[in-house]
């Protein structure tokens, strides 16, 4: 059964603490990102990954940091940086890689992240 | 001015009514049109997918999309309980990253 799983499905983070979200798809595509969804303000792009080891920032990358050694797996971990974690974090992947036109993104069922 | 807007509703509806949900938005080279619907604590999933102006149907769905006014719409008929969920819009130029208004929230009522 095909998708993207992420976990855990429910995170908090107490002062000062770096936390790691995980990610991983079985549907072989090239391309994965990490959004952050506050209420009422939409789909923010964190970081994106086109390519194993290699990796974008997006809008709002401060206090984020990401990586990609593995195809199937794109990891975000909330750094003490990140003042204002609390959030809906989702996971999406693509196929083909980049921002091609009929691109269509494949969600996971997100993380929310709160704080302590 | 954000690049996408979209009113945030709540928009409720009772059963049976025909939906317009809609987007407007400033950016003239954006070309490559979405809808997406998320249930409540889910990822979204897409729903429709329009290039440039016209109409698109699927089942009770169509998506509409007005390049001169800057303006797209989702129209859902005879809409479902289960049509309850937020539906976000998203639009792209070219290879440019994807960009997502704020997301209606929808309740349709038995």
């Amino acid at each position: 059964d095909g998708g993207i799983t992420q976990s855990p499905k429910y995170l908090f983070r107490k002062e000062g603490q770096n936390v790691t979200l995980s990610c991983e798809q079985n549907l072989n595509h090239d391309a994965m990102y990490w959004y952050r969804q506050d209420p009422g303000q939409g789909l923010r792009l964190i970081y994106y990954s086109q390519i194993v080891n290699d990796f974008q920032k997006g809008d709002i990358a401060e206090g984020y940091s990401v990586s990609r050694e593995k195809k199937e797996s794109f990891p975000l971990t909330v750094t003490s940086a990140q003042k204002n974690p609390t959030a809906f974090y989702l996971c999406a992947s693509s196929i083909p890689a980049g921002w091609a036109t009929n691109e269509k993104l494949f969600f996971g069922s997100g993380t929310q992240l709160s704080v302590l | 001015q954000k690049e996408v807007e979209q009113d945030p509703g709540p928009l409720s509806v009772p059963e049976g009514a025909i939906v317009s949900l809609n987007c407007t938005y400033s950016n003239s080279a954006f070309q490559y049109f979405m809808w997406y619907r998320q249930y409540s604590r889910k990822g979204p999933e897409l729903l429709m997918y329009t290039y440039s102006s016209g109409n698109k149907e699927d089942g009770r769905f169509t998506a509409q999309v007005d390049k001169s006014s800057k303006y797209i719409s989702l129209f859902i008929r005879d809409s479902q309980p289960s049509d309850s969920a937020t539906y976000l819009c998203a639009m792209r130029s070219g290879a440019q990253k994807l960009v997502f208004g704020q997301g209606t929230r929808l309740t349709i009522n038995p």
